[in-house]
């Protein structure tokens, strides 16, 4: 069975600046995806960024990157120029490839400070 | 097109009641998936679909909890004799399949029982 922690309950970043929220996970299987998922208090679980295991490079989407360090199994999310409409919680997911299931952590409460 | 969309909204019920929830996966979606979030967690899966059939229903508690989709789009969640512990938002995403692992989210139900 995969598992999937968040260490940060919450945390806070002043508007443009960096934060990076971390993500580790333990498992067996050698091909596998993790994302990242923003949830505002909409509930809308929107998709972030993706990285795909076999791949060595970080993933990176406009102002969202990933440091992706395979071995650690650790998948850390940076978000710089933070924003205020950055404000939600933050889950990291794990999926593998023989499976389907996304397995969550439990989330990261990012609060982005005028 | 349109994203995925789930009804109600939101859905109070007395215990001991019978309630039915809704998914309307994206158009062309061949997997669908119920995940369960409960306050303050991450969400946790039910039940998979791949077409018409459940491929994986490990995650759904007990008997009381039921879900399908006849016609391989629209599927229901179906929980009978409902607890206060079933208190919590229900979730349906959907995939397109084949080599994608991502998975787009409703904005799911809150079910609350009293």
């Amino acid at each position: 069975a995969q598992t999937v922690t968040q260490s940060q309950p919450e945390m806070s970043v002043q508007e443009a600046e960096t934060v990076t929220l971390s993500c580790t996970y333990d498992t067996s299987e050698n091909n596998y995806y993790l994302f990242w998922y923003k949830q505002p208090p909409s509930r809308q679980m929107i998709l972030v960024i993706r990285q795909e295991a076999y791949k060595q490079q970080n993933a990176t989407e406009n102002r969202f990157s990933v440091n992706f360090q395979k071995a650690a199994k650790s998948f850390s999310l940076k978000i710089s120029d933070s924003q205020l409409g950055d404000t939600a919680m933050y889950f990291c997911a794990f999926v593998s490839t023989s499976g389907s299931r996304l397995t969550f952590g439990e989330g990261t409460q990012l609060t982005v400070n005028p | 097109g349109a994203g995925v969309s789930q009804t109600p909204s939101n859905k109070v019920t007395e215990k001991g009641k019978y309630v039915e929830l809704r998914c309307d996966p994206i158009s062309g979606h061949t997997a669908l998936y119920w995940y369960r979030q409960s306050l303050g967690q991450g969400p946790e899966f039910l039940i998979y679909f791949q077409g018409t059939g459940a491929a994986d229903d490990s995650g759904l508690p007990n008997d009381r909890f039921f879900a399908v989709r006849p016609e391989g789009s629209v599927s229901t969640l179906k929980i009978q004799r409902t607890e206060r512990g079933d208190s919590a938002v229900y979730l349906c995403a959907s995939r397109s399949g084949g080599s994608s692992y991502e998975q787009y989210f409703g904005p799911g139900t809150r079910l609350t029982v009293t």
